[in-house]
């Protein structure tokens, strides 16, 4: 089945230790995003791509990057995590097709220590 | 950006209907209404979106208020497997990305 693949699931990381975390896609959508979602909290937009051009929200903090080598692939850069970045991290795909209907992985929960 | 009002839980009996209510008072009249669910320990999905007229499809029936200002979600006949995280969205209709996601709706099924 196509589908939205995150790892790891779980990621436990030191304050201040840069970190990774991937997503991989096989529905082959041009729009690739990354969502940050606290506890009992909606999701929120750090940055999106469409193909190759990175879209990066306002409110983004610095400390977040991201990579999209090829289609398929897209990596989420957290160069010094805070305690405050403990949080699930979403990546979703979208074709421009499907009326915006975004695709959502099932998460990677960062842990900061 | 236009902004969507969701109660904060809401508790339903198993197999029967659950209307979902939302209310986007300041809505444009561009904005698609969307509903994602997000069950424990998973990533949101899609659940239905529409513009101004009402909407099925397997998973829930769309109504839409004449004027648009609220919105309904139903479903017709709630499983346990529905317990769920239901957010009521709104899409700029000049943006191919953008979801404004409201507070969501804490769906409870009582067995």
């Amino acid at each position: 089945d196509a589908m939205v693949i995150q790892n790891p699931r779980y990621q436990v990381t030191q304050f201040g230790k840069p970190v990774t975390l991937s997503c991989s896609q096989t529905l082959n959508h041009n729009v690739m995003y990354w969502y940050q979602q606290k506890s009992s909290q909606a999701p929120k937009l750090l940055f999106h791509y469409y193909d190759k051009d990175f879209n990066n929200e306002a409110d983004t903090p610095d400390n977040f990057q991201s990579r999209r080598p090829n289609t398929s692939f897209c990596f989420l850069d957290i160069r010094s995590p805070g305690l405050g970045d403990a949080a699930m991290y979403l990546c979703a795909t979208s074709s421009l097709t499907q009326n915006n209907e975004q695709f959502f992985g099932p998460g990677t929960r960062l842990t900061v220590l | 950006d236009a902004k969507t009002t969701q109660p904060n839980s809401m508790e339903s009996n198993e197999e029967e209907p659950v209307h979902l209510p939302c209310n986007h008072s300041t809505i444009s009249g561009t904005d698609y209404i969307h509903w994602y669910r997000q069950l424990p320990s998973q990533g949101p999905e899609y659940v239905i979106h529409g513009l101004t007229s009402n909407v099925n499809n397997r998973m829930a029936s769309l109504a839409i208020a004449e004027d648009r200002k609220s919105s309904t979600l139903i479903l017709h006949r709630a499983t346990l497997r529905d317990a769920a995280v239901y957010y009521c969205i709104l899409s700029p209709g000049d943006s191919n990305y953008q979801l404004i996601w409201g507070a969501g709706t804490k769906l409870i099924i009582k067995p």
